[in-house]
């Protein structure tokens, strides 16, 4: 069975500092992988996913993230924070063969000035 | 503009009141799924399609109906709802193959008096 764990509901950084969102997947083989951002009051839009490609994954806004087999994580990182960015993150997994997303429970990411 | 639709986008109604949120898609995708939103447990799947006249179930099903006649169109049906199913709705749409990116909708928030 696929699942996501995601450490922290809220996380909060100041303008300019990094941003690291935490995700750990669970499956017997290597998965999809997915990051969605969902802005207040709006659905949800891809930030970036992994498909057995490369490891590293760039997306959009700046935003990038590194499939580490070993650790079973997929973490979302950005160098610099931007007001922005401020929005819930929640990171999904999918398993070979199927189009179904098991979504973490999510992190809200607060962009302090 | 590739787009998924829902409507309402607001309900509001009573308990028992037969009720259906709308889904539409036009990127001739073949897979469509409905995911509900509660605070703290991130999104969960209630049904999904994979073609015209193909539908399953998801992780929350209970109370829920879908039918799927148009390729393009894959409606919720909320038979006698109850104000468990207070929640914010979500339909996606996705090519059938492994590790498409999903399209979401806008959402739909219901409130069940």
């Amino acid at each position: 069975a696929q699942s996501v764990t995601q450490l922290g509901s809220h996380v909060s950084v100041s303008e300019g500092a990094l941003v690291l969102l935490r995700c750990n997947y669970s499956s017997s083989v290597p998965p999809y992988l997915f990051w969605y951002v969902q802005y207040p009051n709006q659905g949800l839009q891809l930030l970036l996913k992994y498909t057995s490609a490369a490891t590293l994954v760039k997306g959009i806004n700046g935003f990038e993230a590194e499939f580490k087999k070993s650790e079973t994580s997929f973490h979302l990182t950005k160098p610099s924070a931007h007001m922005s960015d401020a929005a819930e993150y929640f990171c999904a997994v999918s398993a070979t063969g199927a189009n179904n997303l098991f979504f973490g429970t999510g992190t809200r990411l607060t962009v302090i000035p | 503009e590739a787009q998924v639709t829902q409507n309402p986008r607001y309900l509001i109604t009573v308990t028992g009141k037969k009720l259906t949120v709308t889904c539409s898609q036009n990127m001739n995708h073949e897979y469509m799924s409905w995911y509900r939103q509660d605070p703290g447990l991130g999104l969960r799947q209630i049904y999904y399609s994979m073609n015209v006249e193909v539908t399953d179930k998801g992780d929350v099903p209970e109370g829920y109906k879908v039918s799927r006649k148009e390729k393009r169109n894959f409606p919720l049906i909320l038979e006698s709802p109850s104000p468990n199913q207070t929640s914010l709705y979500f339909c996606a749409s996705s090519y059938y193959t492994s590790g498409e990116t999903q399209y979401f909708g806008p959402g739909t928030r219901l409130l069940v008096l």
